[in-house]
């Protein structure tokens, strides 16, 4: 039973367009949210978080929404650049905090083309 | 941020043989972890690596299945015995420093 949902396996956007990844989860007690960018032949590397006090966080080009009514979080990039092409994981955790333990969505690939 | 150093990258065993994965961080780090990403998976945690003490396995997972070491605070390893097909997977170690960070991972085919 995945707890932490990415519907969408692939992606592909045009350079300079938004891109939006889609995460959803089913266990109300999460309350923190990370995003994970992960390139072939390499392990995944932190890219962006947000906790359930909030509903956005900005990082530059990266922008990650939480929604806890509809239990849903999105992570938007603009402009789009092609060295953004990799597989984004969504992931969850239980403790504000402690983000030892976390669950893992599946992932999407992001294709951004030139 | 920490930076990991896990060996070997990828290799192809045979069945019923063990492979042992190192992993090598340039600083001390007191919480250490073994992950799998099966082929169509998400990451799945196996384990806490504890130092000096026996590592803390996630239900599911096994100490004489995946016996684990951690001798120090920048060296951990992760041996997957008695190897069979369903163990063909991405083995990360990840470390905790404010935020999890993940070697490159290893890539074990199992024929």
């Amino acid at each position: 039973d995945q707890q932490v949902k990415q519907n969408s396996p692939s992606l592909s956007v045009q350079e300079g367009r938004i891109s939006i990844l889609n995460c959803d989860y089913t266990n109300s007690m999460f309350d923190y949210f990370l995003w994970y960018k992960k390139y072939p032949a390499e392990g995944p590397t932190f890219l962006i978080s947000i906790s359930s006090i909030k509903d956005k966080n900005e990082d530059g080009r990266f922008t990650v929404f939480l929604n806890k009514s509809a239990k849903h979080l999105s992570l938007h990039i603009v402009p789009s650049q092609p060295g953004d092409s990799a597989v984004y994981f969504c992931a969850a955790s239980g403790n504000a905090g402690n983000n030892r333990k976390l669950i893992w969505g599946l992932g999407t690939s992001l294709a951004v083309n030139p | 941020s920490a930076v990991i150093s896990q060996k070997p990258s990828r290799d192809i065993c045979q069945r019923g043989t063990s492979l042992t994965i190192q992993c090598q961080v340039d600083s001390q780090v007191t919480m250490m972890f073994w992950y799998r990403q099966q082929p169509g998976q998400s990451l799945t945690l196996i384990a806490t690596a504890n130092q000096g003490s026996e590592a803390t396995y996630e239900s599911g997972f096994v100490i004489d299945k995946f016996p684990i070491s951690r001798p120090n605070l920048t060296f951990s390893t992760l041996t997957v015995s008695n190897m069979s097909p369903e163990d063909s997977s991405i083995y990360l170690c990840s470390v905790y420093d404010e935020k999890l960070f993940f070697g490159s991972g290893t890539q074990l085919s199992v024929l």
